[in-house]
C-alpha cells in the first residue's frame, strides 16, 4: 500500500545525544515535510524540501538537521543542540502542485529526552 | 498574527447535536483549503478538502468564504466518534508550498 513511513514509534534519548527520525514515502510526490506537536498546541514546521538535494528551514529549525538525497527519504536529525527535543513528530508529503495539495501524514515518532 | 486561527474550544456537545467551527486566514492570496481530524496521540487525517462552492460529505459539510477569509466546516447529527480535534490548515500554493495550521479546535460529543 502507498503510504508514509516513520521510525522508530517511539525513542527514548539521553541529554547530549543525537537521534536521527526516518521518513519514507512511496507516493512519488515530490514535497515532504517534517513537523513538532507539542502537547495542546498546533503543528509546528521544522523542514521541508520540494526536490530531491535541496530543502528549507521552516519556523524552528533551530537544533534539527535533514538531508534528501532521495525522492522517497526524508530523515530528521534531532541535535544536542535543541534544547527542549521532547514532542511528537510528524512527517508528511504532498504532490508539490497547489492544486493538489493536500498533505499527506506519517504515524509519527514521539521522542523523549530522559 | 498567525496565519490560520480557530477557536480553541473545547466544545462538548451531545450526541445527535449540530456543531460548526470557523477558521479564518490572514493571506488573502491562499489558494487551497482542508479541514484534518486528529485523534489523541494520532496523526493528523485528512477529513475533507475545502472548494469555493462549498462541499459536502455526509454528515459534514465545508464552506469557504474568500472574501471574508474563513472556512467553516459544519457536522450535523453528532456521533461520539466524532470526538477528535479538527485542524483548518491552508496552502498558500506559492513557492515553497507551505502548509498553515490551525491550532484545532477540540470536540467531545457526549452520550
Amino acid at each position: 500500500d502507498g503510504g508514509i513511513t516513520q521510525s522508530p514509534k517511539y525513542l527514548f534519548r539521553k541529554e547530549g545525544q543525537n537521534v536521527t527520525l526516518s521518513c519514507e514515502q512511496n507516493l512519488n510526490h515530490d514535497a515532504m515535510y517534517w513537523y513538532r506537536q507539542d502537547p495542546g498546541q498546533g503543528l509546528r514546521l521544522i523542514y521541508y524540501s520540494q526536490i530531491v538535494n535541496d530543502f528549507q528551514k521552516g519556523d524552528i529549525a533551530e537544533g534539527y538537521s535533514v538531508s534528501r538525497e532521495k525522492k522517497e527519504s526524508f530523515p530528521l536529525t534531532v541535535t544536542s543542540a535543541q534544547k527542549n527535543p521532547t514532542a511528537f513528530y510528524l512527517c508528511a508529503s504532498s504532490p508539490g502542485t497547489p492544486e493538489a495539495g493536500e498533505l499527506f501524514f506519517g504515524e509519527g515518532s514521539r521522542l523523549t529526552v530522559l | 498574527r498567525k496565519e490560520v486561527e480557530q477557536d480553541p474550544g473545547p466544545f462538548n456537545v451531545p450526541e445527535g447535536a449540530t456543531v460548526a467551527f470557523n477558521c479564518t486566514y490572514s493571506n488573502s492570496a491562499s489558494q487551497s483549503f482542508f479541514w484534518y481530524r486528529q485523534d489523541c496521540r494520532k496523526e493528523p487525517k485528512l477529513l475533507m478538502s475545502v472548494y469555493s462552492s462549498g462541499n459536502e460529505d455526509g454528515r459534514f459539510t465545508a464552506q469557504l468564504n474568500r472574501a471574508s477569509q474563513y472556512i467553516s466546516l459544519l457536522i450535523r447529527d453528532s456521533k461520539l466518534s466524532d470526538s477528535a480535534t479538527y485542524l483548518c490548515v491552508v496552502n498558500e500554493g506559492h513557492t515553497g508550498n507551505q502548509f498553515y495550521f490551525g491550532t484545532g479546535t477540540s470536540l467531545t460529543v457526549i452520550p
